[in-house]
């Protein structure tokens, strides 16, 4: 059973260019969460989808940041005309269920984004 | 805004004592869950509270829910170099599926 698979594992752009990460959630999961972790500080949530749905976009950068979930495919979390600041581990969470008090998440290994 | 405080951020000792993590909120959360990161790779689940009061053990590792609901700790025993990593805890709310994490605890247990 293949947990989440994220790629690439890791990611060298230049400042002004655009980064894209994929996330394959789990089988059977249809909830997909993405989280950023910048160096010597914890995850932060960014984003929440559902299948073709975006549900929470509540930690997400007003600008320059995108992600979908479509029906058929990975989720795509898109960085446009990235900065210096942009470089971070990216990770895709998904889950089964939701709305109920036992949200399991499952991580994958994450994309980690160098901008030069 | 919910926070979480983990405590301690740093952690050195050696093989054979016992620790305790602390994870502190002023929030109630529906669930709190512990993981465990190694350099270069993902969190991985320990394991997931959910009932206030709620003790869960995991052989040497014993992990407490607050009666309250708003603080969880890990004690491990007798830790061993294979402890060694980022231990994160991360709490969940019953209308949102996004997890609060902590700052995280990095444990290193020298032999």
């Amino acid at each position: 059973n293949a947990g989440v698979m994220q790629n690439p594992r890791h990611l060298v752009r230049r400042r002004g260019q655009e980064a894209r990460l994929r996330c394959s959630p789990m089988k059977g999961h249809s909830h997909v969460y993405w989280y950023r972790q910048l160096p010597e500080e914890g995850l932060k949530f960014m984003v929440y989808l559902q299948k073709e749905n975006i549900i929470d976009e509540s930690g997400m950068p007003k600008e320059r940041f995108s992600a979908e979930f479509p029906k058929e495919g990975p989720s795509i979390l898109r960085i446009q005309q990235v900065v210096r600041g942009d470089s971070a581990a990216y990770f895709c969470a998904s889950s089964p269920t939701m709305g109920q008090v036992k949200n399991i998440q499952y991580f994958g290994a994450g994309t980690r984004l160098s901008v030069l | 805004t919910q926070l979480l405080e983990q405590s301690p951020q740093f952690l050195s000792i050696q093989e054979g004592e016992n620790l305790t993590v602390y994870c502190n909120s002023s929030s109630v959360f529906s669930s709190l869950q512990w993981y465990r990161q190694e350099p270069g790779e993902g969190p991985v689940l320990l394991v997931t509270v959910v009932t206030g009061g709620e003790v869960k053990k995991l052989k040497r590792l014993t992990f407490q829910f607050g009666d309250a609901r708003k603080d969880s700790s890990l004690h491990i025993t007798a830790a061993q170099p294979g402890d060694t990593g980022l231990y994160l805890c991360a709490g969940a709310t019953s209308n949102t599926g996004k997890l609060i994490f902590g700052q995280g605890t990095t444990l290193q247990v020298k032999p």
